[in-house]
């Protein structure tokens, strides 16, 4: 069964600051997936990645898949992206997506 | 594009009682997948469909259950409601698993 952490549980920073988002699994998979929840409930896709690096726009993540870790990074950090974070596992033996807590970030003007 | 349906938004059952929620995904779409999300758990994936066909199925018991039709469209049926079962119910939908996944804005089920 794959154990997916994320580190920290909460996060709260100033606008501007540089952010990261820390996610480890237990076992291999075939890819990991970056979300994206505001209040309210809704869910956003941010990345799928399987290895290296992807950017889109402020936000960067990274897999390094020897170490079984992932990194959300948020430059330039803005009070709109004040959500949890949340990373899941696909693959590595288990059915469907295996979920991390969650990371709730605070960005404060 | 249109993005994924869910219906309804909001539903307030007794313990005891069935429900039935519906799920429509991105067009072309033929993966739907289904979530559980509560405070103490977090997400956790009920089940997956394909093709009209259950692919994948969480450690969930059998009073959870689905179906999709051949429209892609995917309903989620829980019977004998419990407290328990009060949740945000998320569908997502893909083109097929290990793909990037859609979400709906989920179903919000109180059971009282």
């Amino acid at each position: 069964k794959n154990e997916v952490e994320q580190s920290p549980q909460n996060l709260t920073a100033q606008e501007g600051e540089f952010i990261t988002i820390n996610c480890s699994y237990s076992v291999g998979i075939s890819a990991l997936h970056w979300l994206q929840q505001h209040p309210g409930g809704g869910i956003v896709s941010l990345f799928m990645l399987s290895s290296g690096k992807k950017k889109h726009g402020r936000l960067i993540a990274t897999i390094n898949i020897q170490e079984k870790h992932s990194s959300l990074h948020i430059t330039a950090s803005h009070p709109r992206d004040s959500a949890v974070y949340i990373c899941a596992a696909s693959g590595g033996g288990a059915d469907g997506l295996t979920f991390g807590k969650g990371t709730h970030l605070i960005i404060q003007p | 594009k249109a993005g994924v349906t869910q219906t309804p938004r909001y539903l307030i059952k007794t313990r005891g009682q069935q429900v039935t929620l519906s799920c429509s995904p991105i067009s072309g779409h033929r993966s739907v997948s289904w979530y559980q999300q509560t405070p103490g758990q977090g997400l956790q994936f009920l089940f997956e469909y394909f093709s009209e066909t259950q692919r994948n199925k969480g450690n969930f018991p059998g009073r959870f259950s689905g179906r999709q039709f051949s429209n892609s469209r995917s309903e989620m049926n829980v019977s004998t409601l419990e407290l328990g079962d009060s949740a945000l119910y998320l569908c997502a939908s893909s083109s097929g698993t290990n793909y990037e996944q859609y979400f709906g804005p989920g179903t919000r089920l109180t059971v009282t």
